[in-house]
């Protein structure tokens, strides 16, 4: 079975540095296709699509964040950690992280979707 | 970055009603296109992946058609546990893109 869960601080001050831990289990980020993301929903909004990270360590990130956005992995914690830099009050949100398969690198079992998601968690931008 | 749009917005439909929502993409994303349904305070939860298949566990009432850049997810007979907003999403690009949702509301 596959699980994800979201960590980090539910508070962040303008212009600091958000740090978001994915902690996963039931797969291996190191199956070919497989990818960890991170999708984002402010309160009422729709959802946005900010990174992804590849087993191959290769990644893909929202054009209009990748300047702010970072995405790493410790393989040993089975964890995807997610930075966000210069936070400020319309990035508050809730922060998914979610499970990732391509079906371009793994035909027949990939489905190119986030197919399992964790609940989130919620950021709050404010002083 | 490839455009998503959904229409409509919103609607309101009955129990058993067959209901219709349109996704278009701003360039082709060939297959490259998933539905989701978010219900309030939830997760969002794929319902249909590559245009057209179920992901295992969804009810058979969902289908997804379409190709290039239009496509459709149409629930046959709405029940009431399907309120619930519904979005696409393409992954043909390297910044995926959601569109910006459909909120589905039971008479």
């Amino acid at each position: 079975q596959i699980t994800l869960k979201e960590s980090g601080p539910t508070l962040v001050q303008p212009t600091q540095t958000l740090t978001l831990t994915c902690t996963f289990s039931g797969f291996s980020l190191s199956t070919t296709g497989v990818g960890v993301g991170w999708i984002r929903q402010p309160p009422g909004g729709a959802l946005e699509f900010l990174a992804l990270l590849y087993w191959s360590d290769d990644n893909r990130y929202s054009p209009s964040l990748r300047r702010r956005l970072t995405v790493t992995r410790d393989t040993s914690k089975s964890q995807v950690v997610l930075t966000m830099t210069n936070m400020g009050p319309v990035d508050t949100a809730t922060y998914h992280c979610a499970h990732y398969w391509s079906g371009y690198y793994s035909p027949g079992r990939g489905n190119d979707a986030f197919d399992i998601w964790g609940r989130g968690t919620m950021v709050t931008v404010s002083s | 970055d490839i455009q998503m749009t959904q229409s409509p917005s919103s609607l309101s439909a009955s129990v058993g009603d067959r209901v219709t929502i349109t996704c278009r993409a701003s360039q082709t994303i060939y297959t490259y296109l998933s539905w989701y349904q978010q219900k309030p305070g939830k997760a969002p939860n794929l319902l249909i992946y590559t245009v057209s298949t179920l992901q295992s566990g969804v009810p058979s009432r969902f289908t997804g058609s379409g190709s290039g850049t239009d496509f459709t997810l149409t629930i046959s007979s709405l029940q009431p546990e399907d309120s619930a907003t519904y979005y696409c999403q393409q992954s043909y690009s390297a910044s995926i893109t959601f569109g910006p949702g459909t909120r589905l509301e039971i008479k």
